[in-house]
Protein backbone atom coordinates (compact mmCIF):
# COMPACT_ATOMS: atom_id res chain seq x y z
CA UNK A 1 0.00 0.00 0.00
CA UNK A 2 0.75 3.15 0.02
CA UNK A 3 3.62 4.54 2.30
CA UNK A 4 5.53 7.76 3.69
CA UNK A 5 8.92 7.33 5.45
CA UNK A 6 10.55 9.62 7.25
CA UNK A 7 13.37 9.59 9.94
CA UNK A 8 12.25 10.27 13.91
CA UNK A 9 14.84 12.61 15.16
CA UNK A 10 17.31 15.43 13.81
CA UNK A 11 19.27 17.30 16.32
CA UNK A 12 21.31 20.67 14.36
CA UNK A 13 23.30 23.66 16.06
CA UNK A 14 21.78 26.66 15.12
CA UNK A 15 23.44 28.37 12.28
CA UNK A 16 24.14 24.82 10.45
CA UNK A 17 22.00 23.39 7.49
CA UNK A 18 19.06 21.19 8.48
CA UNK A 19 17.98 18.19 6.08
CA UNK A 20 14.92 16.43 6.69
CA UNK A 21 14.57 13.44 4.44
CA UNK A 22 11.40 11.02 3.23
CA UNK A 23 10.55 8.32 0.94
CA UNK A 24 7.00 7.67 -0.60
CA UNK A 25 5.78 4.72 -2.73
CA UNK A 26 3.10 5.94 -4.71
CA UNK A 27 4.45 7.14 -7.85
CA UNK A 28 0.93 8.97 -9.34
CA UNK A 29 0.96 11.08 -6.31
CA UNK A 30 0.30 14.94 -8.21
CA UNK A 31 1.99 16.84 -5.15
CA UNK A 32 4.07 16.50 -2.51
CA UNK A 33 4.20 18.88 0.73
CA UNK A 34 6.29 19.45 4.00
CA UNK A 35 4.07 20.52 7.36
CA UNK A 36 5.08 21.95 10.46
CA UNK A 37 4.27 20.97 13.70
CA UNK A 38 4.80 23.28 16.72
CA UNK A 39 4.09 21.60 20.25
CA UNK A 40 0.68 22.01 21.29
CA UNK A 41 -0.68 23.18 17.67
CA UNK A 42 -1.70 21.76 14.72
CA UNK A 43 -0.13 20.94 10.90
CA UNK A 44 0.60 23.96 9.35
CA UNK A 45 1.67 23.54 6.15
CA UNK A 46 5.22 24.83 5.11
CA UNK A 47 5.92 24.35 1.02
CA UNK A 48 4.60 21.97 -1.17
CA UNK A 49 6.59 20.62 -4.75
CA UNK A 50 4.83 19.51 -7.83
CA UNK A 51 5.57 16.24 -9.23
CA UNK A 52 7.28 17.21 -12.60
CA UNK A 53 9.75 19.60 -10.52
CA UNK A 54 12.98 18.64 -9.05
CA UNK A 55 13.31 21.37 -7.07
CA UNK A 56 11.99 24.18 -5.21
CA UNK A 57 13.71 27.25 -3.41
CA UNK A 58 11.25 29.56 -1.10
CA UNK A 59 13.83 31.45 1.48
CA UNK A 60 15.58 29.45 3.66
CA UNK A 61 13.71 26.28 2.61
CA UNK A 62 15.10 24.02 -0.24
CA UNK A 63 12.64 21.35 -1.55
CA UNK A 64 14.73 18.35 -3.56
CA UNK A 65 12.21 15.85 -5.51
CA UNK A 66 14.05 12.59 -6.99
CA UNK A 67 11.04 10.89 -8.46
CA UNK A 68 12.89 8.03 -9.91
CA UNK A 69 14.25 6.99 -6.02
CA UNK A 70 10.85 8.81 -5.00
CA UNK A 71 12.81 10.67 -2.45
CA UNK A 72 11.61 14.19 -0.70
CA UNK A 73 14.19 16.21 0.90
CA UNK A 74 13.70 19.48 2.90
CA UNK A 75 16.50 21.68 3.36
CA UNK A 76 16.09 24.00 6.29
CA UNK A 77 19.48 27.00 6.00
CA UNK A 78 20.85 29.22 8.62
CA UNK A 79 18.28 26.67 10.94
CA UNK A 80 17.24 29.08 13.99
CA UNK A 81 15.53 27.80 17.56
CA UNK A 82 12.15 28.80 16.46
CA UNK A 83 12.83 25.83 13.72
CA UNK A 84 12.35 23.15 16.55
CA UNK A 85 9.58 21.32 16.04
CA UNK A 86 7.98 18.12 14.01
CA UNK A 87 8.39 17.90 10.32
CA UNK A 88 5.42 15.80 8.33
CA UNK A 89 6.33 14.29 4.87
CA UNK A 90 2.99 13.77 3.01
CA UNK A 91 1.63 12.80 -0.44
CA UNK A 92 -1.43 12.64 -2.10
CA UNK A 93 -4.01 10.07 -3.22
CA UNK A 94 -5.66 7.58 -0.76
CA UNK A 95 -8.48 5.13 -2.05
CA UNK A 96 -8.97 6.92 -5.04
CA UNK A 97 -9.02 10.39 -3.39
CA UNK A 98 -6.35 13.17 -4.76
CA UNK A 99 -7.81 14.91 -1.61
CA UNK A 100 -6.42 12.74 0.86
CA UNK A 101 -2.99 12.92 2.14
CA UNK A 102 -0.78 10.24 3.30
CA UNK A 103 1.69 11.43 6.24
CA UNK A 104 5.05 10.17 7.28
CA UNK A 105 5.36 9.38 11.19
CA UNK A 106 7.45 13.18 11.14
CA UNK A 107 11.10 13.86 12.23
CA UNK A 108 11.21 15.71 15.52
CA UNK A 109 14.01 18.27 14.54
CA UNK A 110 15.70 19.94 17.51
CA UNK A 111 17.89 22.59 16.98
CA UNK A 112 20.40 23.47 19.87
CA UNK A 113 21.94 26.62 20.14
CA UNK B 1 -12.88 34.38 9.79
CA UNK B 2 -12.16 31.77 12.42
CA UNK B 3 -10.74 28.93 10.25
CA UNK B 4 -10.85 25.03 11.46
CA UNK B 5 -12.49 24.94 14.93
CA UNK B 6 -12.33 22.05 17.88
CA UNK B 7 -14.06 21.37 20.45
CA UNK B 8 -13.12 20.35 23.14
CA UNK B 9 -9.60 20.74 23.69
CA UNK B 10 -9.11 17.99 25.87
CA UNK B 11 -11.46 15.15 27.54
CA UNK B 12 -11.17 12.63 29.51
CA UNK B 13 -13.53 9.50 29.08
CA UNK B 14 -14.30 6.23 30.93
CA UNK B 15 -14.34 2.86 28.90
CA UNK B 16 -17.62 2.15 26.72
CA UNK B 17 -18.83 6.25 27.25
CA UNK B 18 -19.41 8.08 23.82
CA UNK B 19 -19.00 11.57 22.75
CA UNK B 20 -18.95 14.09 20.12
CA UNK B 21 -15.58 15.66 18.97
CA UNK B 22 -16.49 18.68 16.82
CA UNK B 23 -15.34 20.41 14.15
CA UNK B 24 -16.40 23.22 12.29
CA UNK B 25 -15.40 25.78 10.08
CA UNK B 26 -16.35 29.14 8.34
CA UNK B 27 -14.31 29.35 5.09
CA UNK B 28 -16.87 27.12 3.06
CA UNK B 29 -14.41 24.79 2.23
CA UNK B 30 -15.65 21.29 0.58
CA UNK B 31 -13.61 19.06 2.06
CA UNK B 32 -13.19 18.09 5.34
CA UNK B 33 -11.29 15.06 7.41
CA UNK B 34 -10.40 13.50 10.91
CA UNK B 35 -7.16 12.37 11.82
CA UNK B 36 -5.67 10.65 15.12
CA UNK B 37 -1.88 11.50 16.02
CA UNK B 38 -0.48 9.06 17.96
CA UNK B 39 3.32 9.07 19.24
CA UNK B 40 5.24 7.54 16.71
CA UNK B 41 2.76 6.74 14.09
CA UNK B 42 2.37 10.16 12.52
CA UNK B 43 -1.15 11.06 11.25
CA UNK B 44 -3.73 8.30 10.25
CA UNK B 45 -7.03 9.29 7.98
CA UNK B 46 -10.11 8.26 10.08
CA UNK B 47 -12.95 9.31 7.93
CA UNK B 48 -13.28 12.42 5.27
CA UNK B 49 -16.20 13.85 3.12
CA UNK B 50 -16.16 15.80 -0.10
CA UNK B 51 -18.93 17.57 0.55
CA UNK B 52 -22.01 17.65 2.39
CA UNK B 53 -24.31 14.70 2.77
CA UNK B 54 -21.01 12.96 1.22
CA UNK B 55 -18.78 10.67 3.65
CA UNK B 56 -16.48 8.00 3.60
CA UNK B 57 -13.65 5.98 5.24
CA UNK B 58 -9.74 6.44 6.03
CA UNK B 59 -7.55 4.62 6.91
CA UNK B 60 -8.55 3.66 10.61
CA UNK B 61 -12.08 4.07 10.33
CA UNK B 62 -13.25 1.67 12.96
CA UNK B 63 -14.79 2.79 16.39
CA UNK B 64 -16.01 6.54 14.63
CA UNK B 65 -18.97 7.54 12.99
CA UNK B 66 -19.01 10.83 10.86
CA UNK B 67 -22.30 12.79 9.60
CA UNK B 68 -22.08 15.89 7.07
CA UNK B 69 -25.33 17.58 7.36
CA UNK B 70 -24.23 21.08 6.69
CA UNK B 71 -20.48 22.24 5.09
CA UNK B 72 -19.66 23.61 7.78
CA UNK B 73 -19.74 20.83 10.18
CA UNK B 74 -17.89 17.48 10.74
CA UNK B 75 -18.09 16.10 13.89
CA UNK B 76 -16.51 12.76 14.97
CA UNK B 77 -18.76 10.59 17.11
CA UNK B 78 -16.86 7.92 19.49
CA UNK B 79 -20.02 5.59 19.99
CA UNK B 80 -18.24 3.41 22.94
CA UNK B 81 -14.70 4.89 24.01
CA UNK B 82 -11.58 2.17 23.88
CA UNK B 83 -8.60 3.14 25.39
CA UNK B 84 -6.73 2.03 22.34
CA UNK B 85 -8.57 5.76 21.16
CA UNK B 86 -6.58 7.66 23.81
CA UNK B 87 -5.08 10.11 21.17
CA UNK B 88 -4.93 13.47 19.98
CA UNK B 89 -7.30 14.22 16.81
CA UNK B 90 -7.21 16.96 14.23
CA UNK B 91 -9.76 18.02 12.19
CA UNK B 92 -8.34 19.62 8.83
CA UNK B 93 -9.97 20.95 5.82
CA UNK B 94 -9.37 22.68 2.08
CA UNK B 95 -11.46 24.23 -0.35
CA UNK B 96 -11.72 21.43 -2.66
CA UNK B 97 -10.94 18.31 -3.12
CA UNK B 98 -8.51 17.37 -5.63
CA UNK B 99 -6.17 20.61 -5.71
CA UNK B 100 -2.82 22.00 -4.46
CA UNK B 101 -4.26 24.33 -1.95
CA UNK B 102 -3.38 23.34 1.77
CA UNK B 103 -4.95 21.75 4.78
CA UNK B 104 -5.92 23.72 7.20
CA UNK B 105 -5.77 22.31 10.31
CA UNK B 106 -7.65 23.15 14.13
CA UNK B 107 -5.49 23.04 16.80
CA UNK B 108 -6.74 19.60 17.73
CA UNK B 109 -8.38 17.32 20.82
CA UNK B 110 -6.52 15.58 22.58
CA UNK B 111 -8.33 12.63 24.17
CA UNK B 112 -7.86 10.03 27.12
CA UNK B 113 -10.04 7.24 27.87
CA UNK B 114 -9.21 5.46 31.15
Amino acid sequence: GEDVEQSLFLSVREGDSSVINCTYTDSSSTYLYWYKQEPGAGLQLLTYIFSNMDMKQDQRLTVLLNKKDKHLSLRIADTQTGDSAIYFCAETGYGGSQGNLIFGKGTKLSVKP
Amino acid sequence: NAGVTQTPKFQVLKTGQSMTLQCAQDMNHEYMSWYRQDPGMGLRLIHYSVGAGITDQGEVPNGYNVSRSTTEDFPLRLLSAAPSQTSVYFCASRPQVATNEKLFFGSGTQLSVL
